[in-house]
């Protein structure tokens, strides 16, 4: 059971939006804005999407964005396109001897 | 731009030590950021932090694993290492390593970038 929580699945049509969440505690997510995102293509490494909860870094789309409310986080991919489908990953830095957690990954499927 | 390799043997034996080695191009790994990490993946599962090192040498590891793992680092040759003891069918995953950033000195490290390709590791007899 990973520390952080994700849904299992989203899907969405192209063009459309989606959002997935990343629910944690005061100790990581609701703590700090510290919060990152991956996104995993079958056979490749993680490649980072947002970092600090809002922040793109130089390359990635702007139909990626990022907030945050209470203890959770949420991603959202606007103007959804099938390159997109993937797993998502949210990670967080955790003020403890963990130091980091992990949500278990969300599958997005493109219809 | 700073490039991560993985190297190291497919398949281990149970009860055995697990070793890797992360090579880093383009860039020192001496300089700049914090830290350098491990990460795992199990087939078909989510991502485990293993640990990471400062370029000091100072270590951090997950406190599930911490009785058998050692990080180490190796700044004459741009690399650093992990060794993972008594290993056993659950040990099995992909394995990344993974540069953490953050983006002030007055803040923690709370991102990975870049990762490496990873390294399928098995364990099996």
């Amino acid at each position: 059971q990973s520390a952080l929580t994700q849904p299992a699945s989203v899907s969405g049509s192209p063009g459309q939006s989606i959002t997935i969440s990343c629910t944690g505690t005061s100790s990581d997510v609701g703590g700090f804005n510290y919060v990152s995102w991956y996104q995993q293509h079958p056979g490749n490494a993680p490649k980072l999407i947002l970092y600090e909860v809002t922040n793109r870094p130089s390359g990635v789309s702007n139909r990626f964005s990022g907030s945050k409310s209470g203890n959770t986080a949420s991603l959202t991919i606007s103007r959804l396109q099938a390159e997109d489908e993937g797993d998502y990953y949210c990670i967080s830095y955790r003020s403890s001897s963990t130091l980091w957690v992990f949500g278990g990954g969300t599958k997005l499927t493109v219809l | 731009q700073v490039q991560l390799q993985e190297s190291g043997p497919g398949l281990v034996k149970p009860s055995q030590t697990l070793s890797l080695t992360c090579t880093v191009s383009g860039g020192s790994l001496s300089t700049g950021d914090c830290c350098w990490s491990w990460i795992r993946q199990p087939a078909g599962k989510g991502l485990e932090w293993i640990g990471r090192i400062y370029t000091s040498g100072i270590t951090d590891y997950n406190p599930s694993l911490k009785s058998r793992v050692t990080i180490s680092v190796d700044t004459s040759k741009n690399q650093f290492s992990l060794r993972l003891t008594s290993v056993t069918a659950a040990d099995t995953a992909v394995y990344f390593c993974a540069r953490e950033r953050t983006s002030s000195t007055w803040y923690p490290p709370n991102w990975f970038d870049p990762w490496g390709q990873g390294t399928l590791v098995t364990v099996s007899s």
